[in-house]
């Protein structure tokens, strides 16, 4: 079974551009999540879907990004326009969630820089 | 607010000695606790999870933690370091009652093994 994948694995930015994150869960999984770690600080969570649906999206930073799951099956983080603070790694989960201390699987991560 | 505590952010052990590696948590009440690990180029993975029952968990590659509520601890042990376990390790928690599925982490345990 694969697992939960994300691209790109880098990404390199100027200031002012936009740039979409993709996140392809575990087949079956209906809930998928984004994580951000930026340098020296701790995982943040960021958002929550349940299928297509924002469960929570308690944790995005302002209105610069953008996500969406459209069918309920991939999810992208666009975030437009990059400043320099959005430099971090992005990580994406998934998880079944048949009860509420089911695994989160997670990706290798997107590592993003701006410059 | 819930929050993670991952006493040392670097750790180093001989192959062979003891790995300790300690969490604590704030809330009152007991939520579900997770170790995760990030090898070197790889995403997170599960190391074992708390979520009722048994206080000691036993959890992959060698790995074990014990709950204890009256300290708020879930510390991660490993009685013999392998050079295999060089890694980034991270404790989380999930909140047992609520809407809200997220994740909340600490800042994560550097842990080197020296020969």
């Amino acid at each position: 079974e694969a697992g939960v994948t994300q691209f790109p694995s880098h990404s390199v930015i100027e200031k002012g551009q936009t740039v979409t994150l993709r996140c392809d869960p575990i087949s079956g999984h209906d809930n998928l999540y984004w994580y951000r770690r930026v340098m020296g600080k701790e995982i943040k969570f960021l958002l929550h879907f349940v299928k297509e649906s924002k469960q929570d999206e308690s944790g995005m930073p302002n209105n610069r990004f953008l996500a969406e799951r459209t069918g309920g099956t991939y999810s992208t983080l666009k975030v437009q326009p990059a400043e320099l603070e959005d430099s971090g790694v992005y990580f994406c989960a998934s998880s079944q969630e048949r009860t509420r201390a089911d695994t989160q699987y997670f990706g290798p991560g997107t590592r993003l820089t701006v410059l | 607010a819930q929050s993670v505590t991952q006493l040392g952010s670097h750790v180093s052990v001989s192959e062979g000695a003891l790995v300790l590696l300690r969490c604590n948590y704030s809330s009152s009440v007991p939520p579900y606790l997770f170790w995760y690990v990030q090898y070197p180029n790889q995403g997170l993975q599960l190391l074992l999870k708390y979520t009722s029952a048994a206080t000691l968990v036993k959890g992959i590659n060698g790995f074990e933690a014990e709950f204890k509520k009256s300290e708020t601890s879930f510390h991660l042990t490993k009685p013999s370091a392998h050079m295999s376990d060089a890694a980034e390790y991270f404790c989380a928690v999930s909140d047992r009652a609520g809407n809200n599925r997220k994740l909340i982490w600490g800042l994560g345990t550097s842990l080197a093994v020296n020969p």
